[in-house]
């Protein structure tokens, strides 16, 4: 049982198109986040949602929307796709500050604009 | 705001010699600190964390780190690297960032290369 899944692996589109990431969770976790990972490794979190609800949002182009249909789902849509858009994003959950499972990370959805 | 600050962005070792990775981290309260390993082309996967009690964090793959709160440093450390330890490592902390949730922060990481 894979504990944060996203879906797809990879996802290569044009530019200006629309599309989506998805991210389910099955640890019972309450916090949710998206993180994207530049070409040069930098991991820079965009959005937190704390039982469906947002808690941080970074400065992120309106672009991107974060959707939580419920604590276990964290999905990521991206309208307009530009190809600074390309990059590695990852989901992850936590149990909060205190949670012995820490911060656990998906394997990450690749995407590339082209 | 809380930040992180890796001092090397390149490492390179032979099979068998001690590896130090410097980890800094500016934060006005309590934190919790961790160091991830990317290997390449996966995800992240945690090495080991520390949120109270011992300094001295012993975590998976022989590796381990210590907190020194005087410093505000995180270290991490191994006696002997091995080829698969070839990899990317990331310093994180994190924080209350308001509204009771704790966002972790990353540092940009480390590159470590092995040479067998």
């Amino acid at each position: 049982d894979t504990a944060v899944s996203q879906t797809p692996k990879y996802l290569v589109t044009q530019m200006g198109n629309d599309k989506s990431i998805k991210c389910e969770q099955n640890l019972g976790h309450d916090t949710m986040y998206w993180y994207k990972q530049d070409s040069k490794k930098f991991l820079k979190i965009m959005f937190s949602y704390n039982n469906k609800e947002l808690i941080i949002n970074e400065t992120v182009p309106n672009r991107f929307s974060p959707k939580s249909p419920d604590k276990a789902h964290l999905n990521l849509h991206i309208n307009s796709l530009e190809l600074g858009d390309s990059a590695v994003y990852f989901c992850a959950s936590s149990g909060g500050r205190d949670s012995v499972y820490g911060y656990t990370f998906g394997s990450g959805t690749r995407l590339t604009v082209v | 705001a809380q930040s992180v600050s890796q001092h090397n962005h390149h490492v390179i070792l032979s099979e068998a010699a001690s590896l130090e990775l410097g980890c800094n981290y500016s934060y006005g309260g309590t934190v919790n600190l961790f160091w991830y390993v990317q290997y390449p082309g996966q995800h992240l996967q945690l090495l080991l964390k520390y949120f109270s009690g011992d300094p001295l964090v012993k975590g998976i793959k022989g590796f381990e780190a210590e907190f020194i709160k005087s410093k505000f440093s995180f270290n991490l450390r191994k006696p002997s690297v091995q080829w698969s330890d070839t990899a990317e490592y990331f310093c994180a902390v994190n924080g209350d960032s308001g509204a009771g949730s704790y966002q972790l922060t990353f540092g940009k990481g480390t590159k470590l290369s092995v040479i067998p």
